[in-house]
């Protein structure tokens, strides 16, 4: 049972305008939320996190939005560049269990 | 300052070999993660461990795969009489004590030939 969900496989942005790659959760209990950047043959890099406390979190062109009602949330990059092309992946967490989704294949387009 | 080390980077075994991953988890850290990459997919939970202790190893199959992190030296996943199906990308993350973000190795692929 996927607990976590990116139902966008693929997004494709042209360089500086809005990256914006969602995620869905089922689990209420899920209390963090983080967002993942991998390149091919590595492994996945931590962007941005962000608790259940809060409803935005921001860090440089990387913002996280928090929609606890609609168990959905969003990872928004402005300007896009070229070199964030990647997969992204979301992980929500419960204690010390971390659940993934399948991952986002974003290309930004110069 | 280390961050997750993992070894082999790659490797190759035939039908029925055995499979060692070895994982160094970031200095101060003490739990593991192990997750699995199968082509065309998401990660996927295998187990949790923290010194000496499996916490949760609900993603482990239930034969032939068994995880260890023992008081000294690294943590390894071991997979025993390898088949195709365990062709795959497999990574090992780490946290503190009081993990609130878990940070990954580069990967051992594994390839069964």
């Amino acid at each position: 049972d996927q607990q976590v969900k990116q139902n966008s496989p693929s997004l494709s942005v042209q360089e500086g305008r809005i990256s914006i790659l969602n995620c869905d959760y089922t689990n209420s209990m899920f209390d963090y939320f983080l967002w993942y950047k991998k390149y091919p043959a590595e492994g996945p890099t931590f962007l941005i996190s962000i608790s259940s406390i809060k409803d935005k979190n921001e860090d440089g062109r990387f913002t996280v939005f928090l929609n606890k009602s609609a168990k959905h949330l969003s990872l928004h990059i402005v300007p896009s560049q070229p070199g964030d092309s990647a997969v992204y992946f979301c992980a929500a967490s419960t204690g010390n269990q971390f659940y993934f989704g399948t991952g986002t294949s974003l290309t930004v387009i110069p | 300052n280390a961050g997750v080390m993992q070894n082999p980077r790659h490797l190759v075994r035939r039908r029925g070999q055995e499979a060692r991953l070895r994982c160094s988890p970031m200095k101060g850290h003490s739990h593991v993660y192990w997750y699995r990459q199968l082509p065309e997919e998401g990660l996927k939970f295998m187990v949790y461990l923290q010194k000496e202790n499996i916490i949760d190893e609900s993603g482990m199959p239930k034969e032939r795969f068994s995880a260890e992190f023992p008081k000294e030296g690294p943590s390894i996943l071991r997979i025993q009489q390898v088949v195709r199906g365990d062709s795959a990308a497999y990574f090992c993350a780490s946290s503190p004590s009081s993990p609130n973000t878990i940070y990954f190795g580069e990967g051992s692929w594994l390839t069964v030939v």
